[in-house]
């Protein structure tokens, strides 16, 4: 499972209060990642971070925001919770190793967290 | 653009094969990656194709034409446990290597 552990994993708030989730990762892997899923939409990048305090805006960051202020942490922080933002969050991490030559830099996903907004 | 087209759902019976194709469209590529993802539960990495050809790994393979923006994913001796969404994943070019997610596929498997 690549270490990778979220917080919390359900939590159920209302509109217009703040909300932070949080990704953590045991194996010091550089890239971090969070998505949301819904009917419909698929997997869908809102920030993603390559380093300590290096982070940049996916295809849905609008309501979002990120902090990573050390390697096993990545922080996704709603500051105003709005219905919309109803979903499933995933963290990933992206992990470099090589079979035969060919590097892969496949993605692990975290278990998940399911967040209602009502 | 950047585009992924995958049948939208699929059903099959135990034991047999079933090939789930994928086309993509990408500006910059870095390989393709399948996952697989039960209902409820996070993807789970299936298999990565950078160059054409046929990858195996066990009941699963899967096949990449880069210059056809294809790729399929071929499942062998089918068992419930496999139903699933199968979701084909390109991999942008440049040092940040994002997925491009299309919707999957949803595999059904009965006995």
């Amino acid at each position: 499972d690549a270490g990778i552990t979220q917080s919390p994993r359900h939590k159920v708030t209302e509109t217009g209060t703040p909300v932070t989730l949080r990704c953590h990762q045991t194996e010091n892997h550089r890239y971090m990642y969070w998505y949301r899923q819904d009917p419909g939409h698929g997997l869908r990048l809102i920030h993603y971070s390559y380093g300590v305090k290096d982070t940049d805006k996916g295809e849905v960051s609008d309501g979002y925001s990120v902090s990573r202020s050390k390697t096993e942490d990545f922080l996704l922080t709603l500051e105003s919770a709005t219905s919309s933002q109803t979903s499933v969050y995933f963290c990933a991490i992206r992990s470099t190793s090589g079979v035969n030559k060919t590097i892969y830099n496949e993605q692990f996903f975290g278990p998940g967290t399911r967040l209602t907004v009502l | 653009g950047q585009n992924i087209d995958q049948p939208t759902e699929m059903t099959a019976t135990e034991g047999a094969i079933v090939q789930i194709n994928c086309t993509y469209q990408t500006s910059g590529f870095n390989g393709l990656f399948w996952y697989q993802q039960h209902a409820g539960e996070a993807p789970t990495f299936l298999s990565y194709n950078v160059l054409d050809g046929l990858e195996e790994k066990g009941r699963f393979s899967s096949f990449l034409s880069r210059s056809k923006g294809y790729s399929y994913l071929l499942l062998k001796e089918l068992q419930m446990k496999d139903s699933a969404s199968y979701l084909c994943a390109p991999s942008g070019a440049g040092n940040n290597r994002k997925l491009i997610w299309g919707l999957g596929t949803s595999l059904a498997v009965n006995p």
